[in-house]
């Protein structure tokens, strides 16, 4: 079975420009979390969307959205980049948004920014 | 703020137990554990979560005390492919907050 897959996996922009990263869901997953993995440190949650609606936000600035489609795929959105956004952006899925369900993490789109 | 606390870092030998300890005193009765991994360049994997009891999968062991404020993960038969940073967590919504981790190496 497919895992969580996300495109793309390397990306260059420049300070100013905006990027969208794409998640697809494991198959039957209904959830889906957004995390930022700045380099030596460990992931920060960004977002979590189930059944298309924002569940929840990190303390991130409202350059960061997200939005997630009928078929459970998700996209997150940065505007205005900065030198700092430079990470690896996480995806996670999980079959719903209940404690208990262990998130399933894809490889990550890794951003830089010049 | 992550509410765990771990070794920095710990080496193993191949073939051998690997016990992974975790601190987690200020744990609330409806907080889970959860042990997430992540090799170099990937991203995290899941490993294992539990409430109460111990839980046992095909990767590893839980053990979590009975008073749940510390637990121990472990592999029963490390390989060289085991090695990564090991990410206790202490969870009961949505948000996943890692800490540092473990950094585990396995050792030929």
């Amino acid at each position: 079975d497919a895992g969580v897959t996300q495109s793309p996996t390397h990306l260059i922009k420049t300070r100013g420009q905006h990027v969208t990263l794409r998640c697809s869901p494991i198959s039957g997953h209904k959830s889906v979390s957004w995390y930022q993995q700045v380099l030596g440190q460990g992931p920060q949650f960004i977002f979590q969307y189930y059944e298309k609606e924002e569940r929840g936000r990190g303390n991130f600035p409202d350059r960061f959205s997200a939005r997630q489609f009928p078929n459970y795929s998700s996209e997150l959105n940065v505007n205005a980049l900065l030198l700092g956004d430079s990470a690896l952006y996480l995806c996670a899925s999980s079959s719903t948004w209940d404690v208990g369900q262990p998130q399933h993490f894809g490889d990550g789109t890794r951003l830089s920014i010049l | 703020d992550a509410k765990t606390t771990q070794p920095p870092s710990m080496d193993c030998a191949e073939g051998r137990a690997a016990n992974l300890p975790c601190n987690h005193s200020t744990i609330s009765g409806n907080e889970y554990v959860y042990w997430y991994r992540q090799i170099h360049s990937q991203g995290p994997q899941y490993i294992i979560h539990g409430l109460k009891n111990n839980e046992t999968n095909e990767m590893a062991s839980l053990i979590i005390t009975e008073d749940r404020k510390s637990s121990t993960l472990i592999l029963p038969h490390a390989t060289l492919r085991d090695t990564a940073v090991y990410y206790c967590i202490v969870s009961n919504d949505y948000k996943l907050s890692f800490g540092a981790g473990t950094t585990v190496t396995v050792r030929a």
